[in-house]
Protein backbone atom coordinates (compact mmCIF):
# COMPACT_ATOMS: atom_id res chain seq x y z
CA UNK A 1 0.00 0.00 0.00
CA UNK A 2 1.74 3.20 -1.31
CA UNK A 3 -0.75 5.77 0.87
CA UNK A 4 -1.75 6.70 -2.32
CA UNK A 5 -5.50 6.93 -2.64
CA UNK A 6 -7.69 7.04 -5.29
CA UNK A 7 -11.87 6.60 -5.82
CA UNK A 8 -13.95 5.62 -7.69
CA UNK A 9 -12.28 2.31 -8.65
CA UNK A 10 -13.83 1.96 -11.49
CA UNK A 11 -16.32 4.22 -13.17
CA UNK A 12 -18.27 3.68 -16.05
CA UNK A 13 -20.08 6.28 -18.18
CA UNK A 14 -21.20 7.27 -21.68
CA UNK A 15 -19.84 9.40 -24.26
CA UNK A 16 -20.37 13.46 -23.85
CA UNK A 17 -20.86 12.98 -20.14
CA UNK A 18 -18.37 14.65 -16.85
CA UNK A 19 -16.37 12.51 -14.14
CA UNK A 20 -14.35 13.29 -11.46
CA UNK A 21 -11.42 11.28 -10.38
CA UNK A 22 -10.55 12.19 -6.58
CA UNK A 23 -6.89 11.48 -5.41
CA UNK A 24 -5.51 11.76 -1.91
CA UNK A 25 -1.71 12.43 -1.58
CA UNK A 26 0.15 10.26 1.29
CA UNK A 27 -0.05 12.02 4.60
CA UNK A 28 2.60 15.10 4.12
CA UNK A 29 3.55 14.57 0.22
CA UNK A 30 2.75 18.05 -1.44
CA UNK A 31 3.13 17.22 -4.89
CA UNK A 32 0.60 15.49 -6.74
CA UNK A 33 1.01 14.47 -10.75
CA UNK A 34 -1.89 12.48 -12.77
CA UNK A 35 -1.14 9.76 -15.36
CA UNK A 36 -3.12 8.10 -17.89
CA UNK A 37 -2.62 4.87 -18.60
CA UNK A 38 -4.21 3.24 -22.43
CA UNK A 39 -3.22 0.27 -24.43
CA UNK A 40 -1.96 2.71 -27.28
CA UNK A 41 -0.37 5.17 -25.92
CA UNK A 42 0.88 3.16 -22.70
CA UNK A 43 1.68 5.30 -19.37
CA UNK A 44 1.70 9.39 -20.23
CA UNK A 45 2.25 12.03 -17.77
CA UNK A 46 -0.82 14.84 -17.77
CA UNK A 47 -0.73 17.17 -15.40
CA UNK A 48 1.15 17.99 -11.65
CA UNK A 49 -0.03 19.82 -8.80
CA UNK A 50 2.40 21.03 -6.01
CA UNK A 51 1.34 22.80 -2.57
CA UNK A 52 -1.84 23.70 -5.42
CA UNK A 53 -0.70 25.20 -7.93
CA UNK A 54 -0.23 24.12 -11.15
CA UNK A 55 3.77 22.84 -11.79
CA UNK A 56 3.71 21.10 -15.05
CA UNK A 57 1.39 19.98 -17.83
CA UNK A 58 2.39 17.40 -20.57
CA UNK A 59 -0.07 15.71 -22.85
CA UNK A 60 -3.51 16.72 -21.35
CA UNK A 61 -6.58 17.63 -23.40
CA UNK A 62 -8.12 20.92 -22.94
CA UNK A 63 -11.06 18.83 -22.41
CA UNK A 64 -9.77 17.43 -19.31
CA UNK A 65 -8.45 19.64 -16.36
CA UNK A 66 -7.66 19.00 -12.41
CA UNK A 67 -7.04 21.05 -9.40
CA UNK A 68 -5.59 20.95 -5.79
CA UNK A 69 -7.32 22.01 -2.68
CA UNK A 70 -6.00 23.34 0.52
CA UNK A 71 -5.82 19.72 2.00
CA UNK A 72 -3.92 18.72 -0.81
CA UNK A 73 -6.46 16.19 -2.27
CA UNK A 74 -6.61 16.63 -6.18
CA UNK A 75 -9.61 16.38 -8.62
CA UNK A 76 -8.97 15.27 -12.39
CA UNK A 77 -12.27 16.50 -14.52
CA UNK A 78 -12.98 14.93 -17.10
CA UNK A 79 -15.41 16.09 -19.74
CA UNK A 80 -16.96 15.81 -23.14
CA UNK A 81 -16.13 11.80 -22.27
CA UNK A 82 -14.98 9.89 -25.68
CA UNK A 83 -14.85 6.13 -26.14
CA UNK A 84 -10.91 7.01 -26.46
CA UNK A 85 -10.86 8.58 -22.78
CA UNK A 86 -11.58 4.93 -22.06
CA UNK A 87 -8.07 4.52 -19.71
CA UNK A 88 -6.68 3.70 -16.64
CA UNK A 89 -6.25 6.87 -14.72
CA UNK A 90 -3.28 6.79 -11.88
CA UNK A 91 -2.45 9.78 -9.21
CA UNK A 92 0.79 9.84 -7.57
CA UNK A 93 2.65 12.05 -5.01
CA UNK A 94 5.72 12.59 -3.98
CA UNK A 95 6.92 14.93 -1.00
CA UNK A 96 8.19 17.93 -3.35
CA UNK A 97 9.05 18.22 -7.06
CA UNK A 98 11.83 15.84 -7.67
CA UNK A 99 11.18 13.37 -5.19
CA UNK A 100 10.25 9.82 -5.71
CA UNK A 101 6.63 9.30 -7.00
CA UNK A 102 4.08 7.34 -5.08
CA UNK A 103 1.28 5.51 -7.11
CA UNK A 104 -2.18 5.31 -6.05
CA UNK A 105 -4.50 2.13 -7.28
CA UNK A 106 -5.86 3.79 -10.25
CA UNK A 107 -9.51 5.00 -11.58
CA UNK A 108 -10.77 2.23 -14.69
CA UNK A 109 -12.58 4.54 -16.75
CA UNK A 110 -14.75 2.94 -19.40
CA UNK A 111 -16.44 5.21 -21.63
CA UNK A 112 -19.32 3.53 -23.67
CA UNK B 1 12.08 15.04 -24.61
CA UNK B 2 13.55 12.37 -22.79
CA UNK B 3 12.22 8.68 -24.33
CA UNK B 4 12.63 5.53 -22.71
CA UNK B 5 12.99 1.98 -24.72
CA UNK B 6 11.81 -1.20 -23.37
CA UNK B 7 13.47 -3.79 -25.68
CA UNK B 8 11.16 -6.55 -25.07
CA UNK B 9 7.24 -6.54 -24.92
CA UNK B 10 6.78 -10.15 -23.27
CA UNK B 11 9.40 -12.05 -21.59
CA UNK B 12 8.10 -15.88 -21.19
CA UNK B 13 10.53 -17.34 -18.26
CA UNK B 14 10.56 -20.81 -16.20
CA UNK B 15 10.29 -20.73 -12.25
CA UNK B 16 14.18 -19.96 -11.31
CA UNK B 17 15.88 -18.89 -14.50
CA UNK B 18 17.46 -15.68 -14.07
CA UNK B 19 15.48 -12.84 -15.59
CA UNK B 20 16.96 -9.73 -17.39
CA UNK B 21 14.33 -7.14 -18.53
CA UNK B 22 16.05 -4.48 -20.82
CA UNK B 23 15.72 -0.91 -20.63
CA UNK B 24 17.62 1.88 -22.72
CA UNK B 25 16.90 6.03 -22.45
CA UNK B 26 17.63 8.92 -24.80
CA UNK B 27 19.19 11.64 -22.48
CA UNK B 28 23.23 11.93 -22.23
CA UNK B 29 22.54 14.34 -19.53
CA UNK B 30 21.77 13.43 -15.59
CA UNK B 31 18.90 11.57 -15.03
CA UNK B 32 16.83 9.72 -12.19
CA UNK B 33 15.90 6.43 -13.34
CA UNK B 34 13.26 4.04 -11.63
CA UNK B 35 11.90 0.69 -12.36
CA UNK B 36 8.00 0.08 -11.46
CA UNK B 37 6.06 -3.01 -11.55
CA UNK B 38 2.45 -3.48 -12.08
CA UNK B 39 0.84 -6.63 -10.80
CA UNK B 40 -2.55 -7.45 -12.78
CA UNK B 41 -5.22 -5.33 -11.69
CA UNK B 42 -3.59 -3.19 -9.58
CA UNK B 43 -1.37 0.04 -9.10
CA UNK B 44 2.52 0.86 -9.89
CA UNK B 45 4.89 -0.09 -7.62
CA UNK B 46 8.42 1.38 -7.08
CA UNK B 47 10.74 -1.62 -7.08
CA UNK B 48 14.26 0.80 -7.04
CA UNK B 49 15.64 3.99 -8.34
CA UNK B 50 18.80 5.38 -9.58
CA UNK B 51 19.87 8.57 -8.00
CA UNK B 52 23.50 9.01 -8.18
CA UNK B 53 26.35 7.09 -6.50
CA UNK B 54 26.44 3.05 -7.13
CA UNK B 55 25.45 1.85 -10.79
CA UNK B 56 24.16 -0.74 -8.98
CA UNK B 57 21.01 -0.29 -7.20
CA UNK B 58 18.94 -3.41 -5.35
CA UNK B 59 15.12 -3.16 -4.98
CA UNK B 60 12.87 -4.80 -3.57
CA UNK B 61 11.72 -9.33 -3.96
CA UNK B 62 15.21 -9.82 -4.83
CA UNK B 63 15.55 -7.05 -8.26
CA UNK B 64 18.15 -4.81 -8.89
CA UNK B 65 19.24 -2.71 -12.28
CA UNK B 66 22.80 -1.66 -13.56
CA UNK B 67 22.74 1.80 -14.63
CA UNK B 68 25.39 2.40 -17.52
CA UNK B 69 26.28 5.39 -18.53
CA UNK B 70 28.00 4.83 -21.64
CA UNK B 71 25.01 2.27 -22.74
CA UNK B 72 21.96 5.11 -21.52
CA UNK B 73 21.05 1.77 -20.39
CA UNK B 74 19.31 0.66 -17.06
CA UNK B 75 18.58 -2.78 -17.36
CA UNK B 76 16.55 -4.90 -14.61
CA UNK B 77 17.69 -8.24 -13.50
CA UNK B 78 16.61 -11.16 -10.77
CA UNK B 79 18.71 -14.34 -10.21
CA UNK B 80 15.91 -16.71 -9.76
CA UNK B 81 12.19 -15.87 -10.18
CA UNK B 82 9.20 -16.91 -8.85
CA UNK B 83 5.74 -17.54 -10.25
CA UNK B 84 4.55 -14.14 -8.26
CA UNK B 85 6.95 -12.34 -10.20
CA UNK B 86 4.45 -12.47 -13.32
CA UNK B 87 3.59 -8.94 -13.63
CA UNK B 88 4.24 -5.86 -16.41
CA UNK B 89 7.18 -3.61 -15.08
CA UNK B 90 7.80 -0.27 -16.08
CA UNK B 91 10.99 1.42 -16.34
CA UNK B 92 11.14 5.22 -16.32
CA UNK B 93 13.14 7.78 -16.88
CA UNK B 94 12.53 11.63 -15.00
CA UNK B 95 12.15 14.95 -16.84
CA UNK B 96 13.38 17.64 -15.25
CA UNK B 97 11.13 20.57 -17.02
CA UNK B 98 10.29 24.75 -15.72
CA UNK B 99 11.62 23.42 -12.05
CA UNK B 100 8.81 20.62 -12.12
CA UNK B 101 9.90 16.48 -12.57
CA UNK B 102 7.63 14.49 -14.62
CA UNK B 103 7.93 10.50 -15.08
CA UNK B 104 8.13 9.54 -19.17
CA UNK B 105 7.84 6.11 -19.37
CA UNK B 106 8.22 3.13 -21.39
CA UNK B 107 6.05 0.63 -23.44
CA UNK B 108 6.29 -2.05 -20.73
CA UNK B 109 7.68 -5.32 -20.63
CA UNK B 110 5.00 -8.53 -19.46
CA UNK B 111 7.03 -11.04 -17.66
CA UNK B 112 5.62 -14.23 -17.46
CA UNK B 113 7.32 -16.85 -15.07
CA UNK B 114 5.33 -20.44 -15.88
CA UNK B 115 6.03 -23.44 -13.40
Amino acid sequence: DSGVTQTPKHLITATGQRVTLRCSPRSGDLSVYWYQQSLDQGLQFLIQYYNGEERAKGNILERFSAQQFPDLHSELNLSSLELGDSALYFCASSPDVAETQYFGPGTRLLVL
Amino acid sequence: AQSVTQLDSQVPVFEEAPVELRCNYSSSVSVYLFWYVQYPNQGLQLLLKYLSGSTLVKGINGFEAEFNKSQTSFHLRKPSVHISDTAEYFCAVSEEEGGSEKLVFGKGTKLTVNP
